[in-house]
Formats: C-alpha cells, sequence, structure tokens
C-alpha cells in the first residue's frame, strides 16, 4: 500500500534554532497534510497542500510540497518551546476517504 | 460543541478480555475514523466509515471490530485483547479534508 517515510524521527534542538522535518513518498500524492501532536495530547490539522511547488507559510512555519508532489517538507524558523511536539505529515488516499500518515518527528527544545 | 469525546480515557484489561471504546461527534461529520498509535509507528488506521451505515477495514483492522451506531457515534470492539493491542486509540471525524481528533484512550493489556 502507499506509505510515506518521514524523517528524521527526533529532533533536538536549542532554542532559537531552526528545525526542518521532511515526508517522502515513492508515489505522486495527490495532496499532503501536516499535523501536529503536543505531548499527551491529539494530533491537530496544521495546513494541507494541494499544488506542485506550493508553499504556504503560518507564522514561523513554512510548508512546501514538492515539484513532483512526492515529497513535503515543514520548516520552523527560531524554535519556541511552543513549537515542542510531535510533527506528522500524512497523504490522502482513495478519494479523500483515507489517510496514511508518516512515522512523525518528535521536536524537543532546549529552553 | 465538544467536537469529539472519547471515553474511557484510560483503561487496564486482562489478556482475553473484552470492551467497547466510545466515540462521539457533535459536528455533523460524515466520515468518522479509529486508529492506533504505538511509538515510532505514527498513526495507524484501524477503521473507519465513510457514512453512517457503512465501515470499512484500514491498515491494521485484526483483532478489531467496529459499529457506526448512528451519525454521531463510532465504536471500536476489541472482543478478546491481547498484549500486542496495549496502544493509545483515537477517533477522529472529517469534512472537507481537516481530520478533528478526540483526546484518546490509553488501552494496556496485560
Amino acid at each position: 500500500g502507499q506509505q510515506v517515510m518521514q524523517i528524521p524521527q527526533y529532533q533536538h534542538v536549542q532554542e532559537g534554532e531552526d528545525f526542518t522535518t521532511y515526508c517522502n513518498s515513492s508515489t505522486t500524492l495527490s495532496n499532503i497534510q501536516w499535523y501536529k501532536q503536543r505531548p499527551g495530547g491529539h494530533p491537530v490539522f496544521l495546513i494541507q497542500l494541494v499544488k506542485s511547488g506550493e508553499v504556504k507559510k503560518q507564522k514561523r512555519l513554512t510548508f512546501q510540497f514538492g515539484e513532483a508532489k512526492k515529497n513535503s517538507s515543514l520548516h520552523i524558523t527560531a524554535t519556541q518551546t511552543t513549537d515542542v511536539g510531535t510533527y506528522f505529515c500524512a497523504a490522502i488516499i482513495q478519494g479523500a476517504q483515507k489517510l496514511v500518515f508518516g512515522q512523525g518527528t518528535r521536536l524537543t527544545i532546549n529552553p | 460543541n465538544a467536537g469529539v469525546t472519547q471515553t474511557p480515557k484510560f483503561q487496564v484489561l486482562k489478556t482475553g478480555q473484552s470492551m467497547t471504546l466510545q466515540c462521539a461527534q457533535d459536528m455533523n461529520h460524515n466520515s468518522m475514523y479509529w486508529y492506533r498509535q504505538d511509538p515510532g509507528m505514527g498513526l495507524r488506521l484501524i477503521y473507519y466509515s465513510a457514512s453512517e451505515g457503512t465501515t470499512d477495514k484500514g491498515e491494521v483492522p485484526n483483532g478489531y471490530n467496529v459499529s457506526r451506531l448512528n451519525k454521531r457515534e463510532f465504536s471500536l470492539r476489541l472482543e478478546s485483547a491481547a498484549p500486542s493491542q496495549t496502544s493509545v486509540y483515537f477517533c477522529a471525524s472529517r469534512t472537507g479534508y481537516e481530520q478533528y481528533f478526540g483526546p484518546g484512550t490509553r488501552l494496556t493489556v496485560t
């Protein structure tokens, strides 16, 4: 079945440093979503990317969808302690009825 | 507007016991989902229901059954719990493309 690989699995940064997580698929994706899960919490939707080469920004977060629609990235500029959590990418399959999630990148921050 | 609610929050079962995890949403969403989350594995889809009256298997359905009782409620049943089913279980509902998750049930099977 369709798989979405996400790297790295863990990332520890100093507060103020940048952070990037990458999501890759062997097949072309129709679109990709990103979710954030705070420690002990539940996943919360951040954004969906649809177009080839699309770039979207939410304050310090920048989301990109690759030109070939096989990869995506989430970049956080100047991390803050509130950014701590696990970030998941997810690809929509089967007529948008199901999502397949990447393994997630757990971000921890040294204040 | 409570969103997606799940009960119980925590549960400990002995191997072989059965239980039902409850999920309800008050957002009038058609689609509902059950996921399990294990360390390093991300979220894996167990079952989903695209609309009231329909259910379909996801990636890891073995050992589980579901019931879409009505538009609001989607329950997950473990008939004979096994230690491999120790996990955090999330229910979600969807409108458009965004999924809304419940707070989760942390299940331990000893």
